[in-house]
C-alpha cells in the first residue's frame, strides 16, 4: 500500500525557505509515476506547487515559479520541496501526492495527511 | 491559464436525497477533468478522472459527466458520510500542470 508522509518545520520566518520533505513508502519513486506538492491556504482552497520524475525532471507552477525547487533522492525514497522568499501568503497545510503517471495523464491519487506550515516572525 | 468555475458554493441537501456539482471550464480541458472529496482535517480524496471514470474504491453512487466545457459531479442518493467539500481540477496535456476550482461545499440541510 503506497503511503506519504510529509515533515518539516512548522513555522518558517517572513523572507526566509520553507523545506519540507516527502517520505514515500510501500512504492518505489523510481517506478514511472510524478510526484507533487499541493497546498491549501487556511479556509481556502487546493494549489499545485509542482511535480517531479525519477529523473529529475520538473514542472511547477507558474505563478511560483520563480520560488520552488523540487527536488528528488531516490535513495532514500523521498522528495522535497523548497520555497523561497516566503510571505504570510504562505501559511498553508502542505500536501505531497503521488502524481501522474509518465505514460497517461491522470489526476494525483494518494495523498499524504498534509503538514501545517506557519509563515511568521 | 484555464479557470475552473463551481456552482453552486454551497448545495445543502438531506440524505437519500441526489445531489448535482457543476464545474465549469474557460476552455477545452480534453476531459482530463478529476473530481475531489475533501473533509475536515483530511487531504482529498479522488474520486473520478477523465470527467466520468470512478476511481478505485469508489461507490457507484458517484458519476462524472461531461458537456463540452460543462462538467457535471453527481451522487444518486446522498450518504451521511457525502457531505464534504468536493473540488474539479483540471489538467493540460503537457507538461500536465493543473488547477483546481474554489469547491463546493456540500451540507447537511
Amino acid at each position: 500500500q503506497v503511503q506519504l508522509q510529509e515533515s518539516g518545520p512548522g513555522l518558517v520566518k517572513p523572507s526566509e525557505t520553507l523545506s519540507l520533505t516527502c517520505t514515500v513508502s510501500g512504492y518505489s519513486i523510481s517506478s514511472g509515476y510524478y510526484w507533487g506538492w499541493i497546498r491549501q491556504p487556511p479556509g481556502k482552497g487546493l494549489e499545485w506547487i509542482g511535480s517531479i520524475y525519477h529523473s529529475g525532471g520538473t514542472y511547477s507552477n507558474p505563478s511560483l515559479k520563480s520560488r520552488v525547487t523540487i527536488s528528488i533522492d531516490t535513495s532514500k525514497n523521498q522528495f522535497s520541496l523548497k520555497l523561497s522568499s516566503v510571505t504570510a501568503a504562505d501559511t498553508a497545510v502542505y500536501y505531497c501526492a503521488r502524481d501522474t503517471p509518465n505514460t497517461v495523464i491522470r489526476p494525483a491519487d494518494v495523498w499524504g495527511k498534509g503538514t501545517t506550515v506557519t509563515v511568521s516572525s | 491559464e484555464i479557470v475552473l468555475t463551481q456552482s453552486p458554493a454551497t448545495l445543502s441537501l438531506s440524505p437519500g436525497e441526489r445531489a448535482t456539482l457543476s464545474c465549469r471550464a474557460s476552455q477545452s480541458v480534453i476531459s482530463y477533468l478529476a473530481w475531489y472529496q475533501q473533509k475536515p482535517g483530511q487531504a482529498p480524496r479522488l474520486l473520478i478522472y477523465d470527467a466520468s471514470k470512478r476511481a478505485t474504491g469508489i461507490p457507484a453512487r458517484f458519476s462524472g459527466s461531461e458537456s463540452g466545457t460543462d462538467f457535471t459531479l453527481t451522487i444518486s442518493s446522498l450518504e451521511p458520510e457525502d457531505f464534504a467539500v468536493y473540488y474539479c481540477q483540471q489538467r493540460s496535456n503537457w507538461p500536465p500542470e493543473y488547477t483546481f476550482g474554489q469547491g463546493t461545499k456540500l451540507e447537511i440541510k
